[in-house]
């Protein structure tokens, strides 16, 4: 079946720092990639999606600014969060389709602490 | 009112019990999809429905698509069941690609 990976699985920095998540589907082309972040004991929430080679779509109350996405190829789309807070602290979740298909696939995530 | 309900929000049982867990959602549908939530956090993907029924395992997820109603069956628990389980549906009327995730129920299986 389709695999995701997500690096790191698990990354702490101090305040102001950027920190770089990428996800990679390992087997097939990702045509749309989407991010998302959940909190301890919330759903997850939609942060962006990525489409291969186009700027990516941020939700409302997202700032792009600080969460910024590349999707340079088919198979790889990295979420930067710049100048870390602790409120950056969470469990950010990627996952990929392909055009035309419905299913989603989603990788094991990135825990994120920032202190 | 949430777009998508489920319920219960937690759910304890003992090893062996036929598990229901249900979802409903107030948006018009193409597909629900029902995923699994490891404590790691890791997620992945049982199923994805868009009518009927399907089985995988121990596993079996229903729709109805008129009462927008969706359950997720697990028979002869065990243990290693344990998660959170989540229905995540992506609606019609907007972007396809944009799915809305239900709160979740956090399933506990007792030995």
């Amino acid at each position: 079946g389709a695999v995701v990976s997500q690096h790191p699985s698990w990354v702490i920095c101090k305040s102001g720092t950027s920190v770089k998540i990428e996800c990679r589907s390992l087997d097939f082309q990702a045509t749309t990639m989407f991010w998302y972040r959940q909190f301890p004991k919330q759903s997850l929430m939609l942060m962006a999606t990525s489409n291969e080679g186009s700027k990516a779509t941020y939700e409302q109350g997202v700032e792009k600014d600080k969460f910024l996405i590349n999707h340079a190829s088919l198979t790889l789309s990295t979420l930067t969060v710049t100048s870390a807070h602790p409120e950056d602290s969470s469990f950010y979740i990627c996952s990929a389709k392909v055009a035309g298909k419905e299913t989603q696939y989603f990788g094991p995530g990135t825990r994120l602490l920032v202190l | 009112k949430n777009e998508v309900e489920q319920s219960p929000q937690n759910l304890t049982a003992q090893e062996g019990e036929f598990i229901t867990i249900n979802c409903s959602y107030s948006v018009g549908i193409s597909a629900l999809h029902w995923l699994q939530q490891h404590p790691g956090g890791g997620i992945v993907s049982l199923f994805m429905l868009s009518s009927g029924k399907k089985k995988h395992g121990r596993l079996i997820a229903t729709i109805n698509i008129q009462e927008k109603h969706s359950s997720l069956h697990i028979t002869a628990s065990h243990p290693r069941d344990s998660a959170v389980y989540i229905c995540a549906v992506p609606p019609m009327k907007t972007s396809y690609d944009k799915v809305i995730f239900g709160p979740g129920t956090s399933l506990s299986v007792i030995p």
